[in-house]
C-alpha cells in the first residue's frame, strides 16, 4: 500500500459526461501527479501540482482540469466525455515534487465511456 | 527530447527460464534517475528500483536484477527462474529533470506472459 489513495475505483459514463476523479496523496507529500494510461497513448503524464499551484503540464487535453485544495488532496475533472477518454487515471505523491524525489502510485481510477 | 524505448512487446517464457526485458533511454541531462515498474493484471502500479546516473553497479534483489550501462544508455531487467506470478507488464520510465518538475516519462511497456 502506497499510501495514495483514489476514488472511485471504477467510473462508467456516456459520452458527453463529466466525471471527477479524487486523489488524497500520502501524509506530508505536497506534491501530487496526474497520468493517463490508454490503449493509444499508453503511460503518459498529464499534469502536476505542488502545494496547491500548477507546477507542470503533459499532454493535457483542454477538456481536462485539476486542482490541489488546500488540504492537499487533488481533483482530476474530465468533461465532454468521448469513447476515447476511456483509461486508467493514476494520481501519484511526492514530498516535494523536485527532481530526485520518488514518486508513489495510487491503485488508479478505470473510465470507462460508452 | 527525453524518451525511453522498450522494444520488447511481448515475451513469453515457459516457468525457469531466465528472461530479460531491455529498456533504452534517450536524455541530455547528466542527472537522472531510471526506474522499472511491475503492473499486474489487477491494474497497480509497483515500484520495482530506481536508480540514478550516478551509480552504475549492478543490483540483485532475489530473483530481479538489473543491469545499467550509461555507455549505451541502457538499463536492462532480468528476472531468474520465472514464475507464473511475474506475469504481467513491465514498464522503464526516465525522470525527467525540467528543473522545477520531476515527471516520469514510461516506455511503452513489456508483457511478459510466463507459462507453467
Amino acid at each position: 500500500d502506497s499510501g495514495v489513495t483514489q476514488t472511485p475505483k471504477h467510473l462508467i459514463t456516456a459520452t458527453g459526461q463529466r466525471v471527477t476523479l479524487r486523489c488524497s496523496p500520502r501524509s506530508g507529500d505536497l506534491s501530487v501527479y496526474w497520468y493517463q494510461q490508454s490503449l493509444d497513448q499508453g503511460l503518459q503524464f498529464l499534469i502536476q501540482y505542488y502545494n496547491g499551484e500548477e507546477r507542470a503540464k503533459g499532454n493535457i487535453l483542454e477538456r481536462f482540469s485539476a486542482q490541489q485544495f488546500p488540504d492537499l488532496h487533488s481533483e482530476l475533472n474530465l468533461s465532454s466525455l468521448e469513447l476515447g477518454d476511456s483509461a486508467l487515471y493514476f494520481c501519484a505523491s511526492s514530498v516535494r515534487g523536485t527532481p530526485y524525489n520518488e514518486q508513489f502510485f495510487g491503485p488508479g481510477t478505470r473510465l470507462t465511456v460508452l | 527530447a527525453q524518451k525511453v524505448t522498450q522494444a520488447q512487446t511481448e515475451i513469453s517464457v515457459v516457468e525457469k527460464e531466465d528472461v530479460t526485458l531491455d529498456c533504452v533511454y534517450e536524455t541530455r541531462d547528466t542527472t537522472y534517475y531510471l526506474f522499472w515498474y511491475k503492473q499486474p493484471p489487477s491494474g497497480e502500479l509497483v515500484f520495482l528500483i530506481r536508480r540514478n546516473s550516478f551509480d552504475e553497479q549492478n543490483e540483485i534483489s532475489g530473483r530481479y536484477s538489473w543491469n545499467f550501462q550509461k555507455s549505451t544508455s541502457s538499463f536492462n531487467f532480468t528476472i531468474t527462474a520465472s514464475q507464473v506470478v511475474d506475469s504481467a507488464v513491465y514498464f522503464c520510465a526516465l525522470e525527467n529533470y525540467g528543473g522545477a518538475t520531476n515527471k516520469l516519462i514510461f516506455g511503452t511497456g513489456t508483457l511478459l506472459a510466463v507459462q507453467p
